[in-house]
């Protein structure tokens, strides 16, 4: 089955700084790729997301890059906040795998001042 | 329009208990899936409902169990509860259709089982 390994585990950062999140996943047959920010006591929320015919994709401050042939997608978050300070998690899901997102273990993002 | 809903927010059951756990979905949407989120597994799919069928299941043992209400509305029950069932239950809600899959999550229910 699909798995997803999300590196690094933990990563912090200066305020103003970049943040870059790695994903890879093994499952060929995986076509949608979001991207999940979970703050301490909330419920997951999708910050973006890019499908497989799309090599990347941004939104403000963040932006995805997906490299179907390495089988890897990753996180760039730019100019960073406090508030951005949050689990991030990754996900892959296969068109035929109904309702089902493989998540990555996630990245815990400190932003200090 | 409004966002998924769970109840209950908090649960105390004890061992060999049972609990049922409610999601309403976005209106509009026709699948739910259910996730259980630990410190140690991390976010772990349990199954996925669309149109009341039950169309993906994770590898979850048979304790677990779902079901969708013609409203979309979804439940799920955990039979014989184990210390290890503690978790974060979260459902999430989507339109259920090919290339539209984007999920949207409850604020879950954390169950403690003592």
């Amino acid at each position: 089955g699909e798995n997803v390994e999300q590196h690094p585990s933990t990563l912090s950062v200066q305020e103003g700084d970049s943040a870059v999140i790695k994903c890879t996943y093994s499952d060929s047959a995986s076509n949608y790729f979001p991207w999940y920010k979970q703050e301490l006591g909330k419920r997951p929320q999708l910050i973006i997301d890019i499908r497989s015919n799309v090599g990347e994709k941004k939104d403000q401050r963040i932006a995805v890059t997906l490299n179907k042939t390495a089988k890897h997608f990753s996180l760039h978050i730019t100019e960073t906040q406090p508030e951005d300070s949050a689990v991030y998690f990754c996900a892959a899901k296969a068109t035929d795998s109904w309702g089902k997102l493989q998540f990555g273990a996630g990245t815990q993002v400190v932003v200090t001042p | 329009k409004a966002g998924v809903t769970q109840t209950p927010r908090y649960l105390i059951k004890t061992r060999g208990q049972q609990v049922t756990l409610s999601c309403s979905p976005i209106s509009g949407h026709r699948s739910v899936s259910w996730y259980q989120q630990t410190p140690g597994q991390g976010l772990q799919f349990l199954f996925e409902y669309f149109s009341e069928t039950q169309r993906n299941k994770g590898n979850f043992p048979g304790r677990f169990s779902g079901r969708q209400f013609s409203n979309s509305r979804s439940e799920m029950n955990v039979s014989t509860l184990e210390l290890g069932d503690s978790a974060l239950y979260l459902c999430a809600s989507s339109s259920g259709l090919a290339y539209k899959e984007t999920q949207y999550f409850g604020p879950g229910t954390r169950l403690l089982v003592l």
